[in-house]
């Protein structure tokens, strides 16, 4: 079946820019996690979204950083005026609902998307 | 939150056990130890996670130490597309989270 999709798997911008990148999860996945890989670096965490319930943006680097999602489908995730920083890939994930018991699902990541800011 | 230490690299033989050690000593009681691997330029995919006990997989098997301190990963017969970059992983979950912590991962180069 198809994965979590991600677009546009490039992005070039120039510093002050803002972005939009896009995310669409394995139907049926209620849960959507966001994080950043710079080059050479594990992923950090950004954000997860479960559900309709309040997502948690801890992981979010500055005010400049913000995410959505429409219910259970596609989440947005914007960088406003870019810095040079900010030049990483941004994985998007998604995981079924909790199983019963207090098990978890594996997360199910994305190809990213490769932003590069000028 | 946890943090893990892996080495940076490591060599194995096609055909060899491969061993990937990772040390997680902050690691909290109800906190899951998860492996992912990294293939260049692609997500990263799922190979294995576990709590307390010794779990196995058609791709893996995990080893945790009683303390939970460490763990290590064992691919029983590496072959050279095992070839990848190994995260060792904490999962911390709460009533309003759920994220993984990754390390810097091991690379793991099988040679023929």
């Amino acid at each position: 079946g198809a994965g979590v999709s991600q677009s546009p798997s490039n992005k070039v911008t120039e510093k002050g820019k803002d972005v939009e990148l896009r995310c669409d999860p394995i139907s049926g996945h209620t849960a959507l996690y966001w994080y950043r890989q710079r080059l050479g670096q594990g992923l950090e965490f950004l954000i997860y979204f479960q559900g309709n319930s309040a997502p948690d943006k801890s992981g979010l680097p500055s005010d400049r950083f913000s995410a959505e999602r429409t219910g259970e489908s596609v989440s947005t995730l914007t960088i406003q005026r870019t810095q040079q920083e900010d030049s990483a890939v941004y994985l998007c994930a998604s995981s079924p609902r909790v199983l019963a018991g207090g098990l978890y699902n594996e997360q199910f990541f994305g190809p990213g998307t490769r932003l590069t800011v000028l | 939150d946890a943090k893990t230490t892996q080495p940076t690299s490591m060599d194995c033989a096609e055909g060899r056990a491969a061993n990937l050690p990772c040390n997680h000593s902050t690691i909290s009681g109800n906190e899951y130890v998860y492996w992912y691997r990294q293939i260049h330029s692609q997500g990263p995919q799922y190979i294995i996670h576990g709590l307390k006990n010794n779990e196995t997989n058609e791709m893996a098997s995990l080893i945790i130490t009683e303390d939970r301190k460490s763990s290590t990963l064992i691919l029983p017969h590496a072959t050279l597309r095992d070839t990848a970059v190994y995260y060792c992983i904490v999962r911390v979950v709460s009533y309003n989270t759920d994220k993984l912590i990754f390390g810097t991962g091991t690379r793991l180069q099988v040679f023929p």
